[in-house]
């Protein structure tokens, strides 16, 4: 079965830093990946998703992560953060036909002024 | 703008008691998924349906949840009798029964039992 690791419960970085979220997938097949953002009681919202065009893919809000199949991961970045971009954030992948997606524990991101 | 819709956004309710909660699929879209979240669990599939039909539902408890799809518009999910560990917030999402399959998810609807 798919499963998906996200490392850090809980990733804090200062305004205008670097942001880096750490997803590891595994997966017997080609995979679709995605990230998601939760804001504070709101529903999962699509960051971006990887559909096997392009290994680096940009999504909302000035993020984007790329697809490293020797690394099975899928990490999202962000080259500077903004206290809007404080949120929950999920990585998912799709469990190959039958359009189930498996979603990672998620990361907890703060922005400290 | 297209969007999932939630029914009620938020309910309180005594132990024992039936709780239905709906969900309006994004138009067009054939697969709509049921999640649970909790601050323990994460985030749980429950069910999901693929051109209304429920394709699994091993993530609910058989006794007490059920859910439907009466048409194309309207999911439910029904809690008969609720007790307070059911206490969470329940998504609806929808999407479409081809590849990449991303999903959409509605605002949630947070559910209390006292």
């Amino acid at each position: 079965a798919q499963s998906v690791t996200q490392l850090g419960s809980h990733v804090s970085v200062s305004e205008g830093a670097l942001v880096l979220l750490r997803c590891n997938y595994s997966s017997s097949v080609p995979p679709y990946l995605f990230w998601y953002v939760q804001y504070p009681n709101q529903g999962l919202q699509l960051l971006l998703k990887y559909t096997s065009a392009a290994t680096l893919v940009k999504g909302i809000n000035g993020f984007e992560a790329e697809f490293k199949k020797s690394e099975t991961s899928f990490h999202l970045t962000k080259p500077s953060a903004h206290m809007s971009d404080a949120a929950e954030y999920f990585c998912a992948v799709s469990e190959g036909g039958a359009q189930k997606l498996v979603f990672g524990q998620g990361t907890r991101l703060t922005i400290n002024p | 703008d297209a969007r999932v819709t939630q029914t009620p956004r938020h309910k309180v309710t005594e132990m024992g008691q039936e709780v239905t909660m709906r969900c309006q699929p994004i138009l067009g879209h054939n697969t709509v998924f049921w999640y649970r979240q909790t601050m323990m669990q994460g985030l749980e599939l429950l069910a999901y349906f693929r051109n209304r039909a429920p394709l699994d539902d091993s993530g609910m408890p058989k006794d007490r949840f059920s859910a439907e799809m009466p048409d194309a518009t309207l999911a439910t999910l029904k809690i008969q009798p609720s007790e307070p560990r059911d206490s969470a917030v329940y998504f609806c999402a929808s999407g479409l029964a081809s590849g990449p399959y991303e999903q959409y998810f509605g605002p949630g609807t947070r559910l209390t039992v006292t």
